[in-house]
C-alpha cells in the first residue's frame, strides 16, 4: 500500500527566516507529485506539480520553490518567507497512467510565520 | 475554462437527517468529477470519483453522488448523517488539471 508523509508536521517561523518542507511517498513508483496551500478554513490552491524527477512546474507565484530531487520525494522551500506564507501544506500523489487524475493526499504541514 | 462551485459555505443538519451537498461545475466536456472530505487538522480524503458509466457513483462511509450532465452538477448525498461526518466537503473537478471549490462545512448537530 502506498503511504505519504510529510514533514514537519507544524512550524512556528519568522518573517524573513528560510522553509523548507518534505513529502515522501512510499510504495508507488514514479507517481505524479503536487503541492497545495490552504488558508485557514480556505480553499486548495494548487503550486507546484511534478511528473519526474529533477522536473517541477509551477502553478502560482507565491515566492516559494520546489523541487524533486528523487522519485519519491518532493521539497517546498523559499528563502525568505512572508507573513502571508502561514497556511496549511498539502502534498498529494496521483498515479501514472490511467487514474492519473486522482489525487491523493498527505497529513499536511502546518505553518505559522509570525 | 474549468470552475467549481459549492454554493453553500456551511451546512448544518441533525443527526439522522438527510444530507445533500451541493456542487456544479463549469466544463465543456465530461470531467472527471471528485469529492474530498478533510477532518479537522488533517489532509484531505477521496471520498468518491467519477469517470464514466452509471451516474451514481457509491463512495465510503455511506456517501454517494449523482453526475448530472445537463445540470452540471455533481450533488453528495448521504441517507443518514452521523456526528462523526462533521467535516469540510470539497468538490473538485479535473480535466486539463484539478480545481476545487471552496468547500462545505457540515456541522452535524446531535
Amino acid at each position: 500500500a502506498q503511504t505519504i508523509h510529510q514533514w514537519p508536521v507544524a512550524e512556528i517561523k519568522a518573517v524573513g527566516s528560510p522553509l523548507s518542507l518534505g513529502c515522501t511517498i512510499k510504495g508507488k513508483s514514479s507517481p505524479n507529485l503536487y503541492w497545495y496551500w490552504q488558508a485557514t478554513g480556505g480553499t486548495l490552491q494548487q503550486l507546484f506539480y511534478s511528473i519526474t524527477v529533477g522536473q517541477v512546474e509551477s502553478v502560482v507565484q507565491l515566492n516559494l520553490s520546489a523541487s524533486r530531487p528523487k522519485d519519491d520525494q518532493f521539497i517546498l522551500s523559499t528563502e525568505k518567507l512572508l507573513l502571508s506564507h502561514s497556511g496549511f501544506y498539502l502534498c498529494a500523489w496521483s498515479p501514472t497512467g490511467g487514474d492519473q487524475d486522482t489525487q491523493y493526499f498527505g497529513p499536511g504541514t502546518r505553518l505559522l510565520v509570525l | 475554462a474549468q470552475s467549481v462551485t459549492q454554493p453553500d459555505a456551511r451546512v448544518t443538519v441533525s443527526e439522522g437527517a438527510s444530507l445533500q451537498l451541493r456542487c456544479k461545475y463549469s466544463y465543456s466536456g465530461t470531467p472527471y468529477l471528485f469529492w474530498y472530505v478533510q477532518y479537522p487538522r488533517q489532509g484531505l480524503q477521496l471520498l468518491l470519483k467519477y469517470y464514466s458509466g452509471d451516474p451514481v457513483v457509491q463512495g465510503v462511509n455511506g456517501f454517494e453522488a449523482e453526475f448530472i450532465k445537463s445540470n452540471s452538477s455533481f450533488h453528495l448525498r448521504k441517507a443518514s448523517v452521523h456526528w462523526s461526518d462533521s467535516a469540510v466537503y470539497f468538490c473538485a473537478v479535473s480535466a486539463v488539471r484539478i480545481f476545487f471549490g471552496d468547500g462545505t462545512q457540515l456541522v452535524v448537530k446531535p
